[in-house]
Parts: structure tokens; C-alpha cells; sequence
């Protein structure tokens, strides 16, 4: 089915492991985005690729890095994990600016 | 800074009821408004994309309107149903990113 493919669905961490979330889509969009959601913080940017070749930060990227491989993946890495980085984590693309945005189904993540 | 704000946090209704669910954002200077769908430990579903150019968007029992002038959002669903359970989210887009609101969570009881 087409759309917004991430890998690993769970993963629990010891602090100061480092890890990396993959995220894939196949409908040739060309931006993408990392987005975080914890309970009563709503959804909240980390970073985002508007095309192929650019990152930029969003709201929330300390603790994180990027790299957009090619037009169709877009990981996010965890370097030194900490319990404050225990959330949930979607990733989502859209065609351009102005267009809507789809989401994959999330990576549940916990820092003990 | 964009700010989206959805008020009340949580509405509980009997099915049958039309409701209405509002969003407001405190900068008029967007792209679109998108509604989404949450089910409690998925992800999010697309319901609605109103382009700023746009009044109002209709997908069967959802209609949303959107003001950009007053930043206002409304999603109204017809005849609710039990199966309409689920959090909404309401979410601005501009500048390449898209802001969200915290949700409301809906519950429709038999």
C-alpha cells in the first residue's frame, strides 16, 4: 500500500544508547518531517526536509540529527538517548508546500 | 509563532448528536488547515484538507469550514456515532511546516 513506511514500530533504549528511525515513502513527495507526541504537548516539530539535499530545524531538534538519504527516506537519529526523548514519533511527507500531509503509523520509543 | 489552540480538551455526546468541533490559530498567514483522525495508540488519518483559498471542505458526515480572517476552524459531523470515538486534531499549515492543535477527544456513547 502506498505511503509513509516506519521502522522500528517499538524499541526500548538504555540511556546514552544510540539508535536511528527510518522512515520511507513511496508517493514521490518531496518534502518530509519528524514530528514528536507526548501527552498534553500535542504533536511538535523536530526537524523537517523540504527537498531532496535540505534539513532544517523545527521546534525541537536538541538531542537529535537528520539525514535525508534520497527523495524517499528521511531517518532521524538519536545519538545519546535520554528518558526526556521516551515519546512517540511519526513521520510524514507531503507533496509540496500548501499540500496536505501523510503520516505513517509511528515509532513508540522508551529511554530507561 | 504559530499558536493552535482546540477547546474543550474532551466532549462527550449521546450518538445521534451533530457536533461541532472548533479550532483557532493565531496566524491568519497560511497555506491550508488539515483535520485529522487519532485512534488511541495509532497514528493520524487525514479527514479534511481546506486550502486558505477555500471556505469550506465535505467528505461524507464531515464538513470543516475555515476563516482565515478570524482564524477560526470548525468540524462538523452529522449524526454522530460510536465509531466517531477518537481524538481530532486540527493542524495549520505555513512556512513548509505544519502546527498542531493538542486535539479534542470525542467520546459518542450508545
Amino acid at each position: 500500500n502506498a505511503g509513509v513506511t516506519q521502522t522500528p514500530k517499538f524499541q526500548v533504549l538504555k540511556t546514552g544508547q544510540s539508535m536511528t528511525l527510518q522512515c520511507a515513502q513511496d508517493m514521490n513527495h518531496n518534502s518530509m518531517y519528524w514530528y514528536r507526541q507526548d501527552p498534553g504537548m500535542g504533536l511538535r516539530l523536530i526537524y523537517y526536509s523540504a527537498s531532496e539535499g535540505t534539513t532544517d530545524k523545527g521546534e525541537v531538534p536538541n538531542g537529535y540529527n537528520v539525514s535525508r538519504l534520497n527523495k524517499r527516506e528521511f531517518s532521524l537519529r538519536l545519538e545519546s538517548a535520554a528518558p526526556s526523548q521516551t515519546s512517540v514519533y511519526f513521520c510524514a511527507s507531503s507533496e509540496m508546500r500548501g499540500y496536505g500531509y501523510t503520516f505513517g503509523s509511528g515509532t513508540r520509543l522508551t529511554v530507561v | 509563532k504559530q499558536e493552535v489552540t482546540q477547546i474543550p480538551a474532551a466532549l462527550s455526546v449521546p450518538e445521534g448528536e451533530n457536533l461541532v468541533l472548533n479550532c483557532s490559530f493565531t496566524d491568519s498567514a497560511i497555506y491550508n488547515l488539515q483535520w485529522f483522525r487519532q485512534d488511541p495508540g495509532k497514528g493520524l488519518t487525514s479527514l479534511l484538507l481546506i486550502q486558505s483559498s477555500q471556505r469550506e471542505q465535505t467528505s461524507g458526515r464531515l464538513n470543516a469550514s475555515l476563516d482565515k480572517s478570524s482564524g477560526r476552524s470548525t468540524l462538523y459531523i452529522a449524526a454522530s456515532q460510536p465509531g466517531d470515538s477518537a481524538t481530532y486534531l486540527c493542524a495549520v499549515g505555513a512556512n513548509s511546516k505544519l502546527t498542531f492543535g493538542k486535539g479534542i477527544t470525542l467520546s459518542v456513547r450508545p
